[in-house]
């Protein structure tokens, strides 16, 4: 199974800032990767596909960029919304689907 | 507007069963895939289980593969997650989301306690 990492595990920002997470695979999985953002009681919400595409209706300071195994998703200028744990996930070679264990972005 | 509404949810104890259903609605149901993807309490997102369109595929993650049974009814719209000899472990929120190229349309999640 390929296994997904993430860093940081977690970390604190300020509404303004510009916020970068980093998805490593453990094989490469081409550009087969998701970001997901999910809030405290919430479905997850799909962010980017593709590595890079931003899905329909998300707004345009939420950037995703890499390929092979190394991918980040990049927050432009955080927004008070976007205080989340965000999860990124390969669908190159499944099963198993698998999902990076998260990182939680919360209020400095 | 596409929904999906899972229900069956509760506690139950360990060993025993419990059956998922999703509703789905708002698009063409016979034309995706389905995923069941679960979440522990303060924990991450965990795959369970997928369904191609036409039943002809069908996945399990290991956890829960020879427990548990995904099948779906396109005349119904639904998607459902048999669940049998159930452990403490299974205990999370069950989401069905649309397959796609990542899930694009994830319900509200039914939460699973198993706990005697």
């Amino acid at each position: 199974a390929i296994r997904m990492t993430q860093s940081p595990s977690s970390f604190s920002a300020s509404t303004g800032d510009r916020v970068t997470i980093t998805c490593r695979a453990s094989q490469g999985i081409s550009s087969y990767l998701a970001w997901y953002q999910q809030k405290p009681g919430k479905a997850p919400k799909l962010l980017i596909y593709a590595a890079s595409t931003l899905q329909s209706g998300v707004p345009s300071r939420f950037s995703g960029s890499g390929s092979g195994t190394d991918f980040t998703l990049t927050i432009s200028c955080l927004q008070s919304e976007d205080f989340a744990t965000y999860y990124c996930q390969q669908y190159y070679s499944y099963p198993p689907i698998t999902f990076g264990p998260g990182t939680k972005v919360d209020i400095k | 507007e596409v929904q999906l509404v899972e229900s069956g949810g509760g506690l139950v104890k360990p060993g025993g069963s419990l059956r998922l259903s999703c509703a789905a609605s708002g698009f063409t149901f016979s034309s995706y895939s389905m995923n069941w993807v679960r979440q522990a309490p303060g924990k991450g997102l965990e795959w369970v289980s997928s369904i191609s369109s036409s039943s002809s595929y069908i996945y399990y993650a290991d956890s829960v593969k020879g427990r548990f049974t995904i099948s779906r009814d396109n005349a119904k719209n639904s998607l459902y997650l048999q669940m049998n000899s159930l452990r403490a472990e299974d205990t999370a929120v069950y989401y069905c989301a649309r397959d796609g190229e990542g899930s694009d349309y994830w319900g509200q999640g039914t939460l699973v306690t198993v706990s005697s």
